[in-house]
């Protein structure tokens, strides 16, 4: 069974400061793997995916994350916070390889983060 | 281009009433899905459905039933409403086998059961 596990709930930076958001995933076949960004009230919003391209993926506004397969990880990156930044992320992976291939998608519980000025 | 609309976007209940929650699609997706979203516990699958006339259980689907009459639509509803469906519902769709794409979301449902 897949799962996600996402380490830290609550996540506070500086403006300014490196942005590191812990991801990781139990899969019994190579994952797919997602990042998505919610800010309040509103819908799931993807910032990057891996499909087994390159391990290290770039996404939008600035965000990065590295597939360590070794690790079973999945982290998130931005060299430097914005305040616009602050909202809460989701790591996700799916059973797309898999022999049901259903595209469901398992979320970790989420991790908000916080930027101070 | 709406992506996927769900209606309504907020609603209030007293327990042991029912009611639909609507989602629709226009980018002709096989896959479409129901979440909820709960404090610290990220977002849990109810129902998905593979294609047009199909359903499935999904991590928690008790208390709910759906339906998918028609491709573009994937209908949530709760016959009997309790205090523990208070919750933010998420639709979401998927282009189907063969694409790794992610899945596409709506704004969110805010229901509030008294």
């Amino acid at each position: 069974a897949q799962s996600v596990t996402q380490l830290g709930s609550h996540v506070s930076v500086s403006e300014g400061a490196l942005v590191l958001l812990r991801c990781n995933y139990s899969s019994s076949v190579p994952p797919y793997l997602f990042w998505y960004v919610q800010y309040p009230n509103q819908g799931l919003q993807l910032l990057l995916k891996y499909t087994s391209a390159a391990t290290l993926v770039k996404g939008i506004n600035g965000f990065e994350a590295e597939f360590k397969k070794s690790e079973t990880s999945f982290h998130l990156t931005k060299p430097s916070a914005h305040m616009s930044d602050a909202a809460e992320y989701f790591c996700a992976v799916s059973d797309q390889r898999g022999s049901g291939n259903t595209g469901k998608l398992i979320f970790g519980q989420g991790t908000t983060l916080q930027v101070k000025p | 281009n709406a992506g996927v609309t769900q209606t309504p976007k907020f609603r209030v209940l007293k327990t042991g009433q029912s009611m639909t929650l609507l989602c629709a699609q226009d980018m002709n997706h096989e896959y479409m899905y129901w979440y909820r979203q709960d404090p610290g516990m990220g977002l849990r699958l109810i129902h998905y459905s593979v294609g047009e006339g199909t359903t499935a259980k999904g991590e928690v689907p008790d208390g709910y039933n759906v339906s998918r009459l028609k491709k573009q639509n994937f209908l949530l509803g709760l016959e009997s409403a309790a205090p523990s469906q208070t919750s933010v519902y998420f639709c979401a769709s998927h282009p189907g086998p063969g694409a790794n794409q992610p899945q596409h979301f709506g704004d969110g449902t805010r229901l509030s059961i008294l």
